[in-house]
């Protein structure tokens, strides 16, 4: 496989349920990235890992946990979402410095 | 606070035609900018990037430019064809670790 996989491609939860997106970049870049997509809104960053660690989180509320483990695998753990949630979650990744990003095809969440 | 703006928001036009996006930007202390493809429920492809230092880039059917002291850049599509519907977004590198800002895009339909 090459370039950048999201699982799973949908969802649906209820706002009790607790779920994980998974994010595996092939490219041997050492960033990682969260963006939220709501419709008719700009693409949202919530979270950025540089050389696995956390060096970016844009005031995203605690119901969403990040996780890397590794430079290539990138979670993101859900807990008692609000239906304003829903949304198009896209994960990106990177070479540090000025290089092009490289995004998934993204999960689309939907809160019940 | 950088500010990213697409003009048109949506655009139709007949097959064969070449056209150009619009990307408006407020603060000119950028790193690059990116130009991105975005089909229905899918995630982000790169077209082009340019680097602060250049003017403009060619892929194919395409170019995009830059002028970082009007704020501006255009992506130009020469011989359009219907695969080329998609939504077109534009992101402003204004930062260290992908500090991104995009616009909201601009849907294109390209009318066999």
């Amino acid at each position: 496989e090459t370039g950048v996989t999201q699982t799973p491609r949908h969802l649906v939860m209820g706002m009790t349920n607790k779920k994980s997106l998974k994010c595996e970049q092939h490219l041997g870049h050492n960033a990682m990235y969260w963006y939220k997509q709501s419709a008719k809104k700009p693409l949202e960053l919530m979270f950025v890992y540089s050389l696995e660690e956390r060096v970016e989180n844009n005031s995203v509320p605690s119901r969403f946990s990040p996780e890397c483990p590794n430079s290539s695998h990138l979670f993101l753990h859900l807990h008692t979402l609000q239906p304003e949630d829903s949304a198009l979650y896209l994960c990106a990744s990177s070479q540090m410095g000025n290089s092009p990003l490289h995004f998934g095809n993204g999960t689309r969440l939907t809160v019940t | 606070k950088q500010e990213v703006t697409q003009i048109p928001a949506a655009l139709s036009v007949p097959e064969g035609e070449n056209l150009v996006l619009n990307c408006s930007f407020t603060d000119s202390a950028i790193y690059n900018l990116q130009w991105f493809r975005q089909d229905p429920g899918k995630g982000l492809t790169s077209l082009l990037l340019i680097q602060s230092s250049q003017r403009e880039q060619t892929s194919g059917r395409l170019n995009a430019s830059l002028d970082k002291s009007s704020g501006r850049s255009t992506l130009y599509i020469a011989a359009s064809q219907p695969g080329d519907s998609a939504t077109y977004l534009c992101a402003v590198n204004s930062g260290g670790y992908q500090k991104v800002t995009f616009g909201i895009g601009t849907k294109l339909q390209v009318i066999p």
